[in-house]
């Protein structure tokens, strides 16, 4: 089993609609959590730390739930802006930064 | 200027060549990390160095050699580059007290004949 898994997607949505990834990991012991968002032939930015208790910014809200071992991200009014390949981010103990490969998105007009 | 730089951005090289791609940071972090992307693999961990005198493996590893010759500066070596190292290399710094908050070059796209 992989560390960290994504569905690749694409994830197709309108303009104005809400839609939510989730990414899963294998590793109880992980400490640590984020989000990067990749645009196409980029690199990758930092988009969020994910908190224990779920953060929000804007229209982003990141959420964990160690009981199941996956952590989510949620977009809402999605803009077209957001159409960018979302890399789910797990480190477990010291270093060891595990990068999903990433779930595409594509907001449509 | 970008905070993490990274040269060449282009390279089309042949079978057998010695490849040195360069990494420098004006970060000011102590932590460096060379990843590779390809499509559908996701971004893997080729070397890594938490400071100038720590050199670790990352999980592909093989075929690869990285020298920090300072903290600002962490190259990258392909000693007998082979077709299959065709990809998208970047470079990318951390704090160590942020160590999830990684900061990456644009990027140098290797194409090998």
């Amino acid at each position: 089993r992989k560390e960290v898994e994504q569905d690749p997607g694409p994830f197709n949505v309108p303009e104005g609609a809400t839609v939510a990834f989730n990414c899963t990991y294998s590793n109880s012991a992980s400490q640590s959590f984020f989000w990067y968002r990749q645009d196409c032939r980029k690199e990758p930015k930092l988009l969020m730390s994910v908190y224990s208790s779920g953060n929000e910014d804007g229209r982003f809200t990141a959420q964990l739930n160690r009981a199941s071992q996956y952590i989510s991200l949620l977009i809402r009014d999605s803009k077209l802006s957001d159409s960018a390949t979302y890399l789910c981010v797990v480190i477990n103990s010291g270093y060891a930064l595990n990068f999903g490969k990433g779930t595409s998105l594509l907001v449509t007009p | 200027d970008a905070d993490v730089t990274q040269t060449p951005r282009n390279r089309i090289t042949k079978t057998g060549k010695r490849i040195m791609l360069e990494c420098s940071q004006t970060k000011g972090h102590d932590r460096m990390y060379w990843y590779r992307q390809d499509p559908g693999l996701g971004l893997r961990l080729i070397y890594y160095s938490f400071d100038v005198k720590d050199i670790n493996k990352g999980e592909i590893s093989d075929g690869y050699s990285v020298s920090r010759q300072a903290q600002a500066k962490f190259s990258l070596s392909l000693e007998s580059a082979i077709p299959n190292q065709t990809a998208l290399y970047f470079c990318a710094t951390s704090d160590s007290d942020r160590a999830g908050e990684l900061f990456f070059g644009e990027g140098s796209r290797l194409t090998v004949l």
